[in-house]
C-alpha cells in the first residue's frame, strides 16, 4: 500500500512565525502536491512538484513556498504565518501516468494565532 | 479548463436508504473522474475512478458511479446507507496535465437512524 505521511497532525503557531510542513511518500512517485482544505471551498492546489528540485505554482501559491530536495519528500513553507493561513493542509502523491489516482496523507490542521 | 460541480453541500439519508451524491463535470478532454471520501480528521481515500473502460464503475464499500457523457454527470450511489458512510465526499476531474486534479467543493453525508 502507498503510504503518505505528514510530519504533524495538529500544529499551533503564532503570526509571523516560519512554519514547515513535511510530507513523505514511500512509493517512488514522481509527482507530489500540497493542498489546503477549507469548509465550502473543497481542496485548492497550492504547489506541486513533478521531479526533484522542480516545482510549479498551483491556484493559490501566495504566502507559500515549497522545497523538494529528495524524491520522497516535499515540504511546504509558510515564510511568515498569518491568521488567514489557518486551515487543513493535505499532501498527495502520484505517478506521472495521465489520470493516475492521487494518494493522500492524513493532513495537518494548522492554527495560526 | 476542467471543472466539477457537486450539487448539495449536505445530504442526509436514513440508514438503509439509497445514497445519491451528484457530480457534474466540464472537460475539454476525455475525462478521468474520481470520487474520494474523507472520514473525520483523516485524509482523502479513493472510492472509485472512471478511466473510459466501463461507464459503470464499482468502488469500495459498496459504492458505484455511472459515467453519463450526454449529461456530463458522474453521480455516486450506494443502495443502502450505513452509519459508517457518514463522511465528506469529493468528486474530482483530471485536468489534463501533470496528474493534477480539480476537486469539487464536497458533499457532507449524514446518516440517521
Amino acid at each position: 500500500d502507498v503510504k503518505v505521511t505528514q510530519s504533524s497532525r495538529y500544529l499551533v503557531k503564532r503570526t509571523g512565525e516560519k512554519v514547515f510542513l513535511e510530507c513523505v511518500q514511500d512509493m517512488d512517485h514522481e509527482n507530489m502536491f500540497w493542498y489546503r482544505q477549507d469548509p465550502g471551498l473543497g481542496l485548492r492546489l497550492i504547489y506541486f512538484s513533478y521531479d526533484v528540485k522542480m516545482k510549479e505554482k498551483g491556484d493559490i501559491p501566495e504566502g507559500y513556498s515549497v522545497s523538494r530536495e529528495k524524491k520522497e519528500r516535499f515540504s511546504l513553507i509558510l515564510e511568515s504565518a498569518s491568521t488567514n493561513q489557518t486551515s487543513m493542509y493535505l499532501c498527495a502523491s502520484t505517478t506521472r501516468t495521465s489520470g493516475s489516482s492521487q494518494f493522500f496523507g492524513p493532513g495537518t490542521r494548522l492554527t495560526v494565532l | 479548463a476542467q471543472s466539477v460541480t457537486q450539487l448539495g453541500s449536505h445530504v442526509s439519508v436514513s440508514e438503509g436508504a439509497l445514497v445519491l451524491l451528484r457530480c457534474n463535470y466540464s472537460s475539454s478532454v476525455p475525462p478521468y473522474l474520481f470520487w474520494y471520501v474523507q472520514y473525520p480528521n483523516q485524509g482523502l481515500q479513493l472510492l472509485l475512478k472512471y478511466t473510459s473502460a466501463a461507464t459503470l464503475v464499482k468502488g469500495i464499500n459498496g459504492f458505484e458511479a455511472e459515467f453519463k457523457k450526454s449529461e456530463t454527470s458522474f453521480h455516486l450511489t450506494k443502495p443502502s446507507a450505513h452509519m459508517s458512510d457518514a463522511a465528506e465526499y469529493f468528486c474530482a476531474v483530471y485536468t489534463g496535465t501533470a496528474s493534477k486534479l480539480t476537486f469539487g467543493t464536497g458533499t457532507r453525508l449524514q446518516v440517521t437512524l
